[in-house]
Parts: C-alpha cells; structure tokens; sequence
C-alpha cells in the first residue's frame, strides 16, 4: 500500500528566511512525488514532481524538492519565504507501475510566513 | 499545465435536492477522472474514479446510489449528490492527470477550483 507522511501540521517561518516543508512516503515500487498548494476555497495548484532522473526538482514559485531514496523523503523547500507563500501544501506519491491511478495524499501543513 | 474547471463553485440547497457538480478538462482529453472530498482542515479523500464510458469505481465506505458519477464525454464528468443532506455539506473536488492540447499519458494530476456544498 502507498503512504505518505507530512509530520508537521503547521509551520511557521519569518518572510526572507529559508523554508522546508516535511514529506516521507511509503510505496513498494519506484515512486512519482508530487507537491501541491491549496489556497483558501481553491482547488489544488500543482507546484512539482519527481518522476524520474536528478533527485533536485524545481518548481512554480521558486519552491523546489529534494528526493531522497534511502530515507524514502521528499521534503519541500524555498530559499527566501514570502507572505504571499502562506497557504496549505500536500505532498502526494503514487507507484510508478501503477498507471492511471488516483493520488495518495499527506495530511498536509499549514505554512505561515510571517512578516 | 493543462486546466480543469469546475461549475457550480458554490451551492446552497435544501435538505432532500439533489445537486449535479460538473467538471471539465479544457485543454485535453480525460479518459479519467477523480472525484475528492475535502472536510475543514482535513486532506483530500478519494470517493470515486471515473472512467469515460464506463461505470465509476467507487471507495470503500462511499455510497454508490448517493453519490451519481457520469464520464459521458472525453471532457466531462458529472457527480450528483442525491438527496443531499447536512452531512453532505463539503468541497469537492475533481481532478484528471493530462496533457495540455493533447491526449497523451501524464502523470501529473491536475485539480479544479473546487465545488463548495451546503445543504441547509
């Protein structure tokens, strides 16, 4: 079964420091990651994925992850947090051999950049 | 990214009305679609996948009768909440993994805005 963990409910960051937002997943096959944000009453906005290739993926908005394999991780981060950034952010796995099949989400975390 | 739309964005209707939600993929063909519910505060639950031209596959736990998918097109599903009650009161929310201006596989899975529900 696919899982995934955000352990953090909330972070809060100063605007104009670095931000790093949690993720680790469990899948039984090579994983595709994804990062989405939900603004207030709004769908889900896709940020990034790793599907395959350099572990270091860039996204929307200057937010980009990191894949770790051994530690089955795939944490969110932006150098310089804005205000505008405060919004909930979902971390999603699927198994890659598993074709066209729905998303497993985190919880998700609150992120509060404060100014 | 490729879009997908959803109508209405808010609904408030009367205990035992039935309320049709429709999503669309604008730029691309889905022969897939998700349908989500999403409580305050909470993550994203799957209720159902649909599949054009043939009959939704449903969670466990989601009530089939209660809640109507319809993929009649490469473009639209529908999902119907019959006879809605206070309980039913959520966002919802569709999705479809695309490609934009194409029919091509991708992995990513993009989300409509979203259908708030109240039933009163």
């Amino acid at each position: 079964a696919q899982s995934v963990a955000q352990p953090e409910d909330q972070v809060n960051v100063a605007e104009g420091n670095p931000l790093t937002v949690k993720c680790t997943y469990s899948v039984s096959g090579n994983p595709y990651l994804f990062w989405y944000v939900q603004y207030p009453n709004r769908g889900l906005q896709f940020l990034l994925k790793y599907i395959t290739g350099d572990n270091l993926v860039k996204g929307s908005y200057g937010f980009e992850a990191e894949f770790n394999k051994s530690q089955t991780s795939f944490h969110l981060k932006k150098p310089s947090a804005l205000v505008s950034d405060s919004a909930l952010y979902f971390c999603a796995v699927r198994d890659a051999a598993s074709g066209n099949t729905p998303l497993v989400f985190g919880k998700g975390t609150r992120l509060s950049v404060i100014a | 990214g490729a879009v997908v739309s959803q109508h209405p964005s808010w609904v408030i209707c009367k205990s035992g009305t039935s309320v049709k939600i429709e999503c669309r993929s604008l730029d691309f063909q889905a022969t897939t679609m998700f349908w989500y519910r999403q409580f305050p505060k909470q993550s994203l639950m799957l209720m159902a996948t649909s599949n054009e031209g043939s009959k939704a596959t449903y969670e466990q736990g989601v009530e089939k009768d209660k809640f109507l998918i319809n993929h009649a097109s490469l473009t639209l599903s529908t999902l119907t909440v019959t006879s809605a009650h206070p309980e039913d009161s959520s966002f919802y929310i569709c999705s479809a993994p695309g490609l934009a201006g194409g029919r091509g596989f991708s992995e990513t899975q993009y989300f409509g805005p979203g259908t708030r529900l109240l039933v009163l």
